[in-house]
């Protein structure tokens, strides 16, 4: 059975950090291309961060760049997403994709609260 | 950036009746390789988001054949055939012909 389990959220205040975790098991993580696709609540669907099997190469939606990294671990099946400076516009779940050439995975989703 | 635009945004349907979602993209989504990079998800209350079809008009595993794409280029649909109570919820299309990768802005569908 695939399975995307995200963790790493909670609350943090405005200017604060946070690192999420996505570990992944049941295909393989090394030949996918990882991403994390954020909703905020009430809203639709953004996509942060993108990254190639090998992790060679990062891609970010503009309201993030230079603030979160994209990173992944191949050795333990794991994607992760570094955020730092978070504002309170980045509240929102953030899932955890996976993407084949003929499927395409997501996790249950972290909520991120960026508040005083 | 690839703006994606979706209609309508609600949409509520009779059970056993048919539904049409359209999504409109502001450039071409044909990739080089004949390809459309164009894929459909379905979001029911409550959980993960879920890809129904990719490029256009492949159904994924498992997705009920109820669910139909089509369309190419900039206009695209999704349809189902015959709408159950389990096909509450969001739609969205997205495109991935260019970064930043940028989803519709969601069709609610309900049962009237």
């Amino acid at each position: 059975e695939v399975q995307l389990v995200e963790s790493g959220g909670g609350l943090v205040q405005p200017g604060g950090s946070l690192r999420l975790s996505c570990g992944a098991s049941g295909f393989t993580f090394n030949t996918y291309w990882m991403s994390w696709v954020r909703q905020a609540p009430g809203k639709g669907l953004e996509w942060v961060a993108h990254t190639p099997p090998d992790g060679s190469e990062k891609y970010y939606v503009d309201s993030v760049k230079g603030r979160f990294t994209i990173f992944r671990d191949n050795a333990k099946n794991s994607l992760y997403l570094q955020m730092n400076t978070l504002r309170v516009e980045d509240t929102a779940v953030y899932y955890c994709v996976g993407w084949g050439v003929f499927d395409n995975y997501w996790g249950q989703g972290t909520l991120v609260t960026v508040s005083s | 950036d690839v703006v994606m635009t979706q209609s309508p945004l609600s949409l509520p349907v009779t059970l056993g009746q048919p539904a049409s979602i359209s999504c409109r993209s502001s450039q071409s989504l044909v990739h080089s390789d004949g390809s459309t990079w164009l894929h459909w998800f379905q979001q029911r209350p409550g959980q993960s988001p879920r890809r129904l079809i990719y490029t256009a008009s492949n159904r994924d595993s498992g997705v009920p054949d109820r669910f139909s794409g089509s369309g190419s280029g900039t206009d695209f649909t999704l349809k189902i055939s015959r709408v159950e109570a389990e096909d509450v919820g969001l739609y969205y299309c997205m495109q991935f012909i260019q970064w930043p990768h940028t989803f519709g802005q969601g069709t609610r569908l309900e049962i009237k």
